[in-house]
């Protein structure tokens, strides 16, 4: 298995301008996390899925954040208007259902918004 | 939020020495996990400890938990210069989510 895989790998966008982040999960893995990452805030989970289903959303900073999984191999998260605020590196990972399993991360999308 | 809290923030040790770093949480836990990041990478899971559990090993890892005081320890023996990176504590209180410390930094010297 490849792993997780994000797209794209750098994102580099105006004030304004609507952001879509991609990830692919880890066939098999019905649990599907998305996180943010700063220097000042750490990692910081922003919405979590369970076989396609979003469970927690409470981390999602505002409405301008909206994250979906239309299947199981696939999840997006969107960002519109983005924000100068909004530069992080965003995560995506999955693990197997079940207590006792690791997080297997993607490599991230680092975004800048300018 | 934040659960875990490690300590030190950084650490810088010669290759060959030993490295030990701590977290400290909050709330009970049902397992505690921790994972390592390279500059610019993704996180990579190393090891997990369950609640239940006192102490466990993975090759050059060694990982405690004290639930009594909230807080957990991860060795790393005879350090390589490859082990160079961010470590980071993530608590799982409920089963479903991880919640991440700040992290502590990890710089081998060779």
């Amino acid at each position: 298995d490849a792993g997780v895989i994000q797209s794209p790998r750098h994102e580099v966008t105006e004030m304004g301008q609507e952001v879509t982040l991609r990830c692919k999960p880890i066939s098999g893995h019905d649990y599907l996390f998305w996180y943010r990452q700063t220097m000042m805030r750490g990692l910081e989970l922003l919405i979590y899925f369970n076989n396609n289903v979003p469970i927690d959303d409470s981390g999602m900073p505002e409405d301008r954040f909206s994250a979906k999984m239309p299947n199981a191999s696939f999840s997006t998260l969107k960002i519109q208007p983005s924000e100068p605020r909004d530069s992080a590196v965003y995560f995506c990972a999955s693990r197997l259902s079940g207590g006792g399993y690791g997080y297997t991360f993607g490599s991230g999308t680092r975004l800048t918004v300018v | 939020s934040q659960q875990g809290e490690e300590d030190p923030q950084a650490l810088s040790i010669q290759e060959g020495e030993n490295a030990t770093m701590n977290c400290s949480y909050k709330t009970s836990i049902n397992n505690l996990q921790w994972y390592r990041q390279n500059s610019g990478r993704g996180l990579v899971h190393l090891i997990l400890i369950r609640s239940n559990e006192r102490e466990k090993h993975s090759g050059r890892l060694r990982v405690t938990l004290d639930t009594s005081k909230k807080s957990s320890s991860l060795l790393i023996t005879a350090s390589r210069a490859a082990d160079t990176a961010s470590y980071f504590c993530a608590t799982d209180d409920s089963g479903n989510k991880l919640v991440f410390g700040a992290g502590t930094i990890l710089r081998v010297k060779s």
